[in-house]
């Protein structure tokens, strides 16, 4: 099955500067790739997703690469704020019919004003 | 909108009690999700379900099951609750088809066995 890997598990970053985070998977056919933001006691929510056939994709400050070659995506967050501080996941899933989204296990992001 | 919801924001059971947590989804989705959420751990998938009666385990099924009668209910069944169960869980709802699209999360539910 697959299986996600997200590094750094934590990640703190001036407010301004840029904030990357990195993820790998294993199972090359694996084709959908989300991230989710989960602030302190809320539910995790998607803010970007990207698909096997697009290399990058941006909205707005946050934006998110794709190496299928490699197995890894990233995401970049410029110009951090402090309320984009929270935990991040990455996840993965192939196209498969009776596949499920696998999740890393999160990185806390911290801005500091 | 979207809506997951899930029965309970908060749950404080026994050890050795059989355990309910319910979910219900209102987009005619496919596919439920049903995650346990533990600090350092992530999201790990316990069962989830791509149709009415139909079940997968998860990479964390022991001591777990399911129910899925409808397509607008899943259930997550504790049978004997453990201390090691003490967790937050996440239901989770996608579409189904061949083109993976975003879940959506209920509010989770916070279980405490004492």
């Amino acid at each position: 099955g697959e299986n996600v890997e997200q590094h750094p598990s934590t990640l703190s970053v001036q407010e301004g500067d840029s904030a990357v985070i990195k993820c790998t998977y294993s199972d090359s056919a694996s084709n959908y790739f989300p991230w989710y933001k989960q602030e302190l006691g809320k539910r995790p929510q998607l803010i970007i997703d990207i698909r096997s056939n697009v290399g990058e994709k941006k909205d707005q400050r946050i934006a998110v690469t794709l190496n299928k070659t490699a197995k890894h995506f990233s995401l970049h967050i410029t110009e951090t704020q402090p309320e984009d501080s929270a935990v991040y996941f990455c996840a993965a899933r192939s196209g498969q019919a009776g596949t499920a989204l696998i999740f890393g296990k999160g990185t806390t992001l911290s801005v500091s004003s | 909108d979207v809506k997951v919801t899930q029965s309970s924001r908060y749950l404080v059971k026994r050890t050795g009690e059989k355990v309910f947590l319910e979910c219900v989804q209102d987009m005619d989705h496919e596919n439920m999700f049903w995650y346990r959420q533990d600090p350092g751990l992530g999201l790990r998938l316990i069962y989830f379900s791509y149709d009415v009666k139909m079940k997968e385990k998860g990479d964390i099924p022991e001591g777990y099951s399911v129910s899925r009668e409808k397509k607008e209910r899943f259930s997550l069944i504790l049978e004997s609750a453990s201390t090691n169960q003490t967790s937050m869980y996440l239901c989770a709802s996608s579409p189904g088809g061949i083109i993976p699209t975003e879940a959506f999360f209920g509010q989770g539910t916070r279980l405490t066995v004492v």
